[in-house]
């Protein structure tokens, strides 16, 4: 089955920093545009950023733009989504998902569980 | 405030239809970029349920439909079921190719 599972999140103080991990199995994942979205407590889905399949192109939303870093390692199987400056609104569940059809537009056809990070003092 | 609008909530009885609407601009939907839509069980992730406006992935019942047209999206259901009540975000993309959720609609089945 194909699979996306993250792991990294936690408890950080405001200010600090966090990586999280997304490892996927079972499908060619060098082929694929990858993405992390989002979701704080309560509240709707929110897109964070998107990488190409060879990491020469990433997208993110304003709020994170300077503090967070998507990046990918295609032998490992892996995308990772390098968090510094946390604040508090940036506490959320955040989910690793896959873009369909290595296209960049596309929808995100593959989800991971999720990972919670919670910023507080 | 998302930049897609979504109602907050809609509602119908079983075997009902209803619709959701996602509300864009020339920015966005308008633009020509695809919507694809979501749904969210309480306490799961989301699952992809629609995509390319119209098209079903493999294993959704026929029961869900989308449409496009002009700066809007629809997402339908037809002979709701209890097991569809969750929540349903629709997702485009701008022309900074920055992705875009609805604010998102539960849907409660009377």
């Amino acid at each position: 089955e194909v699979q996306l599972v993250e792991s990294g999140g936690g408890l950080v103080q405001p200010g600090g920093s966090l990586r999280l991990s997304c490892a996927a199995s079972r499908f060619t994942f060098s082929s694929y545009w990858m993405s992390w979205v989002r979701q704080a407590p309560g509240k709707g889905l929110e897109w964070v950023a998107n990488i190409k399949q060879d990491g020469s192109e990433k997208y993110y939303v304003d709020s994170v733009k300077g503090r967070f870093t998507i990046s990918r390692d295609n032998a490992k199987n892996s995308l990772y989504l390098q968090m510094n400056s946390l604040r508090a609104e940036d506490t959320a569940v955040y989910y690793c998902g896959r873009i369909r059809d290595g296209y960049n537009l596309d929808a995100f056809d593959i989800w991971g569980q999720g990972t919670k990070v919670t910023v507080s003092s | 405030q998302s930049v897609l609008t979504q109602p907050p909530s809609v509602s119908g009885a079983p075997g009902q239809r209803v619709t959701i609407s996602c509300t864009g601009s020339s920015s966005n939907i308008g633009a020509g970029y695809d919507v694809h839509w979501y749904q969210q069980l309480p306490g799961t992730a989301p699952k992809l349920l629609i995509y390319g406006n119209s098209n079903r992935p493999s294993g959704v019942p026929d029961r869900f439909s989308g449409s496009k047209s002009g700066t809007s999206a629809s997402l339908a259901i037809t002979g709701l079921q209890a097991e569809d009540e969750a929540d349903y975000y629709c997702q485009s993309y701008d022309s900074s190719l920055s992705g875009l959720f609805g604010g998102g609609t539960k849907l409660t089945v009377l």
